[in-house]
């Protein structure tokens, strides 16, 4: 079945550092990739996707690209802001929105000033 | 994209009792979904909420605890029955209008003493 393997947390880092949040993924065919956003007290957001191969995602300075000979989709971002502060969740779906998402198990993300 | 909301975003139950979650979308959509959010995890995906026809459950969720409706293409509940303090979770619906992105409510934050 499809799954997603995510680091785990929390992750801390200093206002303006480099972020990397690994993912790798296993499943069929070729899954869209995404990566979601929850802030404190928050629903999730879609903070980018990429839905085929070599693909990058990008989105308010985050980036992410489909790697398929690795099945990984490593989230960056090069200078993080204590706003970033959330938890970053990897996910796949077969494709089309009509297929279940398959989530990681979600990283925390906390930026100190 | 589409935009969901739910009520209430918030309730804390005795054991025993029955809640109603609503989820409204501003567009029609094909496909709802509902996630539970257990504290610190991931979201698992409950059920799918066919317009229609009776929901599709995944395994380990069943119809007596989790009864859902979808009398339209706007509109679903999810009702967590007979609830005990492990039902204690968010509870997110989602939408998918056929693109490749789900799109997902604030959640419903659920506690039961």
């Amino acid at each position: 079945g499809n799954s997603v393997t995510q680091m785990e947390g929390p992750v801390t880092l200093s206002e303006e550092a480099f972020l990397t949040i690994n993912c790798t993924y296993t499943a069929t065919g070729y899954p869209s990739l995404f990566w979601y956003v929850q802030y404190p007290g928050e629903g999730l957001q879609l903070l980018l996707k990429a839905t085929k191969a070599d693909d990058k995602g990008s989105n308010k300075g985050f980036e992410a690209t489909y790697r398929k000979e690795t099945t990984s989709f490593h989230l960056e971002k090069g200078s993080v802001q204590v706003s970033d502060s959330a938890v970053y969740f990897c996910a796949l779906s077969r494709g089309g929105g009509y297929q279940k998402v398959t989530f990681g198990t979600g990283t925390k993300l906390q930026v100190i000033p | 994209s589409a935009v969901i909301s739910q009520k209430p975003s918030r309730d804390i139950c005795q054991r025993g009792t029955s809640l109603t979650i609503q989820c409204q979308v501003d567009s029609q959509v094909t496909m709802m979904f509902w996630y539970r959010q257990q504290p610190g995890q991931s979201l698992t995906l409950i059920a799918t909420a066919n317009q229609g026809s009776e929901a599709t459950y995944e395994s380990g969720f069943v119809i007596d605890k989790f009864p859902i409706s979808r009398p339209n293409l706007t509109f679903s509940t999810l009702t967590v029955s007979n609830m005990s303090p492990e039902d204690s979770s968010i509870y997110l619906c989602s939408a998918a209008d056929g693109s490749n992105e789900q799109f997902f409510g604030p959640g419903t934050r659920l506690t039961v003493l």
